[in-house]
C-alpha cells in the first residue's frame, strides 16, 4: 500500500534554532517527492520538489534531502523565524501506468510552532 | 497574476442542503483536483479532471459531484448524501500529465450548522 508517514506530528522550537522534519514513504513506482508549507487556513505552497536522481535541494533556509534507497526524506529549516510556524506536508508522486498521470500521496503533516 | 481562486472562504450548510464550492484558475492548466483535509489526516482526493468535460472519482467521491464545462472552472457540489461534510476543501491544478506546476487554492472551510 502506498503510504507517506511524517514525524514528528508536532514540534515546538525557539526562534533562531534549526530543526529537521522527517518523511518516510512506501510509494512505488516513485516519481518525485515534494515538501509543502501550509499556513493555518490557507492552501499548501510548494517548497521543493525532488526526482529520483536528486538527493538535496534548497529553497532559502529550507533544505530537503532524499534517500531513494531507504525511501526517506528530510526537511531542514535553518535559523527558524516566527513566520515558519505552519504545517509542513510531505507529498510523494507515484507513476501511474499508461495514463502517465501520477497520483499524489500526502503525509499527515508536521505542525511546527516557532516561539520567540 | 496567474493563480487559482476558491470561493467562498467560509461556507455554512444546513442539514439536507446541497452547497457548491467554486474553483477558478487562470494558469491555463489542463488538470484540476478537489481534496478534503481533516485534522491530523493527509489530504484525500475527492475528484479530478484532466480535460474539459471529463472527470474521475478519487478516493472519497461518495456524496460529492463535480462538473468541468470550462477549462478554467471545476466546481464541487457537496450533496446531502455526504454525511460528514464539515472539513477544509482544497482545489488544485496542474499542467497536464505528470503533475507539473501543481498549485493549490487558498481553501474553503465548510461547516454544517
Amino acid at each position: 500500500k502506498n503510504q507517506v508517514e511524517q514525524s514528528p506530528q508536532s514540534l515546538i522550537i525557539l526562534e533562531g534554532k534549526n530543526c529537521t522534519l522527517q518523511c518516510n514513504y512506501t510509494v512505488s513506482p516513485f516519481s518525485n517527492l515534494r515538501w509543502y508549507k501550509q499556513d493555518t487556513g490557507r492552501g499548501p505552497v510548494s517548497l521543493t520538489i525532488m526526482t529520483f536522481s536528486e538527493n538535496t535541494k534548497s529553497n532559502g533556509r529550507y533544505t530537503a534531502t532524499l534517500d531513494a534507497d531507504t525511501k526517506q526524506s528530510s526537511l531542514h529549516i535553518t535559523a527558524s523565524q516566527l513566520s515558519d510556524s505552519a504545517s509542513y506536508i510531505c507529498v510523494v508522486s507515484a507513476k501511474s501506468g499508461s495514463s502517465n498521470t501520477g497520483k499524489l500521496i500526502f503525509g499527515q503533516g508536521t505542525t511546527l510552532q516557532v516561539k520567540p | 497574476d496567474g493563480g487559482i481562486t476558491q470561493s467562498p472562504k467560509y461556507l455554512f450548510r444546513k442539514e439536507g442542503q446541497n452547497v457548491t464550492l467554486s474553483c477558478e484558475q487562470n494558469l491555463n492548466h489542463d488538470a484540476m483536483y478537489w481534496y478534503r483535509q481533516d485534522p491530523g489526516q493527509g489530504l484525500r482526493l475527492i475528484y479530478y479532471s484532466q480535460i474539459v468535460n471529463d472527470f474521475q472519482k478519487g478516493d472519497i467521491a461518495e456524496g460529492y459531484s463535480v462538473s468541468r464545462e470550462k477549462k478554467e472552472s471545476f466546481p464541487l457540489t457537496v450533496t446531502s448524501a455526504q454525511k460528514n461534510p464539515t472539513a477544509f476543501y482544497l482545489c488544485a491544478s496542474s499542467m497536464g500529465a505528470g503533475n507539473y506546476g501543481y498549485t493549490f487554492g487558498s481553501g474553503t472551510r465548510l461547516t454544517v450548522v
